[in-house]
């Protein structure tokens, strides 16, 4: 049990364009989820925090308008890099905490790159 | 903010060595986690601790909860090739949902 999945699992697109990423707990209920971004040979930075029904809490230095979260189920959330730059390329990751407990179940990543 | 101080950075050991990191940080923890992560995969759950002091193992690996909850450890004994990759630790303080997360130990086993 406890897995999370991710959708699409890369991307290309062109600068300008937007790219949703879906994220979703396939055996489990997640009241909050979380996204992430990894650069090479670094560590998980924390974006955002969702939580089920409500605004998404986003971190310091991290763009609400660019980086739209919606939350709508217990078991699916998306993020929308919206007017991708080149910048914006990186390693996202979602996680899932299971309703209960304080475990995150982490999804397989989506690579994007912008061109 | 809280930071996580985790150690060592890479490590390069042969096979069948035993394996050990930690990670250490200023702030109290409630929760300490261990992950793995592949290259071009998400991080997978190895342990996960709750209480000051608490030892728990999962096959080979082995992970404790410092008493001053202040710190943590992760062991692993008898490597194999399949243990190569990305080690993080990740705590949570009282009353938070997100977590904190070290800077990841690299390890590599020479066979």
């Amino acid at each position: 049990g406890a897995v999370v999945s991710q959708h699409p699992s890369w991307v290309i697109c062109k600068s300008g364009t937007s790219v949703k990423i879906e994220c979703r707990s396939l055996d489990f209920q997640a009241t909050t989820m979380f996204w992430y971004r990894q650069f090479p040979k670094q560590s998980l930075m924390l974006m955002a925090t969702s939580n089920e029904g409500s605004k998404a809490t986003y971190e310091q230095g991290v763009e609400k308008d660019k980086f739209l979260i919606n939350h709508a189920s217990l078991t699916l959330s998306t993020l929308t890099v919206t007017s991708a730059h080149p910048e914006d390329s990186s390693f996202y990751i979602c996680s899932a905490a299971r309703s209960g407990t304080q475990e995150q179940y982490f999804g397989p990543g989506t690579r994007l790159t912008v061109t | 903010g809280q930071q996580l101080n985790q150690s060592p950075q890479s490590m390069f050991i042969q096979e069948g060595e035993d394996v050990s990191m930690n990670c250490t940080s200023s702030s109290i923890f409630n929760t300490w986690l261990w992950y793995k992560q592949d290259p071009g995969e998400g991080p997978v759950l190895l342990i996960a601790l709750y209480k000051a002091g608490e030892l728990t193992s999962n096959g080979r690996l082995t992970a404790q909860f410092g008493i001053t909850r202040k710190d943590s450890f992760l062991n692993i004994s008898a490597s194999i090739p399949s243990d190569v990759g990305i080690y993080f630790c990740a705590g949570r303080i009282q009353g938070a949902q997100k977590l904190v997360f070290g800077q990841g130990t690299r390890l590599t086993i020479n066979p």
